[in-house]
């Protein structure tokens, strides 16, 4: 089974500052037959259900603010914050849906202000 | 609206059973597979199964595989998870989730509120 590998685990970031977030798997996530990367990330607040952020590793979900955005292909990605803001307070967390499943999730970044 | 709504919290004692339950509604019930992620208290996420109810076929994590069952009521609209005998370590938040595309490799865009579930003696 693939798994999943996020760094850091926390990190304390700056208003305004840029955030980065990589996420690594043991195998590829990108299949060839239609060129995409079958990887999405995920924000959770707590008290809340996670939310889609960023999915074929790179498109942005309808509704997420155009400061995340996400990079990388085969085993390495990155989810980028261009300037975090109060709100961007959370758990991130990075989530392999390629082939048959099982899938997995990373074990979360936590981003807080510094 | 696509939503997913999840039955309330539950307070159960270890070797107990429990089923737990997700509603859908604002789409093709039988078209989209379903999945189960567990969050224990100040942990990540973890992906259990899924099911693709038209005809019930079902996927599960190792980790999860043989001590909880992953079920779906065409009828109802309806998927749940349920474990025959509870343990200490099953406490946590579980969620069910859509995934945005029919096909079953698809991130996933619909969640439910959660179900908390506490197992103490």
């Amino acid at each position: 089974d693939i798994v999943m590998t996020q760094s850091p685990d926390s990190l304390a970031v700056s208003l305004g500052e840029r955030t980065t977030i990589n996420c690594k798997s043991s195998q590829s996530l990108l299949f060839r037959s239609d060129n995409k990367n079958y990887l999405a990330w995920y924000q959770q607040k707590p008290g809340q259900p996670p939310k889609v952020l960023i999915y074929w590793a790179s498109t942005r979900a309808s509704g997420a603010p155009d400061r995340f955005s996400g990079s990388g292909s085969g085993t390495d990605f990155t989810l980028t914050i261009s300037g975090l803001q109060a709100e961007d307070v959370a758990v991130y967390y990075c989530h392999q849906y390629f082939g048959p499943p099982p899938w997995a999730f990373g074990q979360g970044t936590r981003v807080e202000i510094k | 609206e696509v939503q997913l709504v999840q039955s309330g919290a539950e307070v159960k004692k270890p070797g107990e059973s429990l089923k737990i339950s997700c509603k859908a509604s604002g789409y093709n019930f039988t078209s989209y597979w379903i999945a189960w992620v567990r969050q224990m208290p100040e942990k990540g996420l973890e992906w259990m199964g899924i099911i693709y109810p038209s005809d019930s076929h079902t996927r599960y994590s190792p980790s999860f595989q043989g001590h909880v069952t992953i079920s779906a009521d065409k009828s109802t609209s309806t998927a749940y998870l349920q474990w025959t005998s509870l343990k200490a370590s099953d406490i946590g938040m579980y969620y069910c989730a859509r995934p945005a595309r029919r096909g079953i490799s698809a991130w996933f865009d619909y969640w439910g509120q959660g179900t908390l579930v506490t197992v103490s003696s």
